[in-house]
């Protein structure tokens, strides 16, 4: 039992570029997060999904494009990467009655 | 945006003593949860917790939930070099996403 996967751990991308996350888990959660995170700035919701094929946005969505066409998978895309998109990105999930949300070990971008 | 305050930002400390932090809102929460990131990993569950007043202990980790439903706290009694790490509050609301606290970043020196 793996838990959250991430893939790649780490990424360097030129500004313009484009790239996309990698989310997995095996515990069959139904709610699934992205967040990155930032010095001073702790944990911020970019997108999350409630169920497959659903997706919604969160605090701060704008430069990011999600898809959760499985169930168990939750991709996070970047179309034209900045360099205020350099931070390192986490994946969560959790159980449709349950608070309790499990991270992935992160994917570290940075963007030059 | 953020809606909990986590007090202290750092604490530094020397091996075997105890640490204490907590996380205070304006908002009544139905859930706190206290996770550890270790550095250059995600975030791990620590201790979950439901009700209000409820004390729940994981090894030397302690944490409470606060009778008004506003805040929670956490001690670490007797610190160990890997309690080194970044300690995180989290609220949860029926209906409503986690919200995080900022973090309380521990160092423990030998």
């Amino acid at each position: 039992n793996a838990g959250v996967t991430q893939t790649p751990k780490f990424r360097v991308l030129k500004t313009g570029q484009s790239m996309t996350l990698l989310c997995a888990q095996d515990m069959n959660h139904e709610y699934m997060y992205w967040y990155r995170q930032d010095p001073g700035m702790g944990l911020r919701l970019i997108h999350y999904s409630v169920g497959e094929g659903t997706t919604a946005k969160g605090e701060v969505p704008d430069g990011y494009n999600v898809s959760r066409l499985k169930k168990q998978n939750f991709l996070l895309g970047l179309e034209s990467a900045a360099p205020s998109q350099t931070s390192v990105y986490f994946c969560a999930s959790r159980e449709w009655e349950s608070y309790e949300q499990y991270f992935g070990p992160g994917t570290r971008l940075t963007v030059t | 945006g953020q809606q909990l305050n986590q007090s202290p930002q750092s604490m530094f400390i020397q091996e075997g003593e105890d640490v204490s932090m907590n996380c205070t809102s304006s908002s009544i929460f139905n859930t706190w949860l206290w996770y550890k990131q270790d550095p250059g990993e995600g975030p791990v569950l620590l201790i979950a917790l439901y009700k209000a007043g409820e004390l729940t202990s994981n090894g030397r980790l302690t944490a409470q939930f606060g009778i008004t439903r506003k805040d929670s706290f956490l001690n670490i009694s007797a610190s160990i070099p890997s309690d080194v790490g970044i300690y995180f509050c989290a609220g949860g609301r029926f209906g409503s996403r986690l919200t995080f606290g900022e973090g309380t970043q521990l160092t423990v020196n030998p």
